[in-house]
């Protein structure tokens, strides 16, 4: 199993709707997760951040992990335009420290 | 002005040059990444560092080199370029948290890398 993987998609989802982003992983960065959002040609912008079994809440986020399944998610509710972008699971040991590993990353489009 | 610079933003080159892209930071940051992306395969550890005399290689250093003169700058050298080596390279900086506890990495804005 690659380390971190993720559907490329792309992924639509009407506008006002809930889009959901699911990634699995293997025990080699099974410690600490983060979800970024990336623009065309633009940097990774981290969104969340999650260490510990259950849910984690950030305004309109919420990202979830289940480690006895080995699957990070993110839930993006009220989706708007503008949320459309990549959006990329990394995980890492020792808090990601030693650098993160990254999943290919989703496209996700929301439709007006 | 941004924390964290990346120059130059874009380069093209040709095979065999000797290329070196640099990194800066403002942020006081101990840790500092090379990543590279390339379409369909994600962001890949080059090489990261913890501080001035701590190098460290990540998952695919062969072909690279980095120094890090100081706290605030780290930069990653390509020897004797290749095709292969054709990507967006970002910096990563992290604060240097204790291990175990949160290390959010903020990226540069890329250097946009064509070797001919």
């Amino acid at each position: 199993q690659k380390e971190v993987e993720q559907n490329s998609g792309p992924l639509s989802v009407p506008e006002g709707a809930i889009a959901s982003l699911n990634c699995t992983y293997s025990d080699r960065v099974s410690q600490s997760f983060f979800w970024y959002r990336q623009y065309s040609g633009k940097s990774p912008e981290l969104i969340m951040s999650i260490y510990s079994n259950g849910d984690k809440e950030d305004g309109r986020f919420t990202a979830q992990l289940n480690k006895a399944s080995q699957y990070v998610s993110l839930l993006i509710r009220d989706s708007q335009p503008s949320d459309s972008a990549t959006y990329l699971c990394a995980g890492g040991m020792r808090g990601g420290a030693d650098g993160l590993t990254f999943g290919k990353g989703t496209h996700l489009i929301i439709q007006p | 002005d941004a924390d964290v610079t990346q120059t130059p933003r874009n380069r093209i080159t040709k095979t065999g040059k000797r290329i070196m892209l640099e990194c800066s930071q403002t942020k006081g940051h101990d840790r500092m990444y090379w990543y590279r992306q390339d379409p369909g395969l994600g962001l890949r550890l080059i090489y990261y560092s913890f501080d001035v005399k701590d190098i460290n290689k990540g998952e695919i250093s062969d072909g690279y080199s980095v120094s890090r003169q100081a706290q605030a700058k780290f930069s990653l050298s390509l020897e004797s370029a290749i095709p292969n080596q054709t990507a967006l390279y970002f910096c990563a900086t992290s604060e240097g948290l204790l291990a175990g506890v949160r290390e959010t990495q903020y990226f540069g804005p890329g250097t946009r890398l064509l070797v001919l």
